[in-house]
């Protein structure tokens, strides 16, 4: 299984400051279709996950353009450009290039300072 | 609007069953991989299963292989996951979540509590 490592686990951020969550895979995440199948999750307390970020770097519909996705190979980086109260929750990475199973990173809980 | 609604879950004696539902509107739900994700109380996500558009193929992850069997009626826009022999380890929130391309939109969840 590929084993998927966040950094990290908790991130205090002050509000309009940048923030940058790392993901690092246990192998390549680079499909034989030439597709990386990274992708960033955002869940908010009390709701369900809702995925901000696809194959890296595509953000998802309704997405603010303050996230942004990056990264090839095994390290991969979400970004939050200026951190607005609403970003509160926790963040996952997910591969989906080497299933079964579909890993997450443990996550990384973002808080206001 | 792309909807997802569990149900069917609950509090269950170890060794017991429960059969949850997802009821998905908003998409062609005919087109659509789905799966099922679940997330212990203060835990991370993990992925439970997989099932094709048409039903005819499935995935476990392998510590609910043997035990969990997914299904999906197309004609109710309904998916399922039939959970047998149920451990102390089952207890999570269980979601329903759609695949376009990957796993994108996520229901609200169910609540199972394996417990005697």
């Amino acid at each position: 299984d590929v084993v998927m490592t966040q950094s990290p686990l908790s991130l205090p951020v002050t509000l309009g400051q940048p923030a940058s969550i790392s993901c690092r895979s246990s192998q390549g995440l680079a499909h034989s279709n030439g597709n990386i199948y990274l992708h960033w999750f955002q869940q908010r307390p009390g709701q369900s996950p809702r995925r901000l970020i696809y194959n890296v770097n595509n953000r998802d519909s309704g997405v603010p353009d303050r996230f942004s996705g990056s990264g090839s190979g095994t390290d991969f980086t979400l970004k939050i450009s200026r951190v607005e109260a609403e970003d509160v929750g926790v963040y996952y990475c997910m591969q989906s290039t080497h299933w079964p199973p579909y890993t997450f990173g443990q996550g990384t809980k973002l808080e206001i300072k | 609007e792309v909807q997802l609604v569990e149900s069917g879950g609950g509090l269950v004696q170890p060794g017991g069953s429960l059969r949850l539902s997802c009821a998905a509107s908003g998409f062609t739900f005919s087109s659509s991989t789905m799966h099922w994700f679940r997330q212990g109380l203060g835990k991370g996500l993990v992925w439970v299963s997989r099932i094709n558009i048409v039903g005819t193929s499935a995935t476990y992850a392998d510590s609910v292989k043997g035990r969990f069997t997914i299904s999906r009626d197309n004609a109710k826009n309904t998916l399922y996951l039939e959970m047998n022999s149920l451990r102390d380890e089952d207890t999570a929130v269980y979601f329903c979540v759609r695949d376009n391309g990957s796993p994108d939109f996520w229901g609200q969840g169910t609540l199972v509590i394996v417990s005697s």
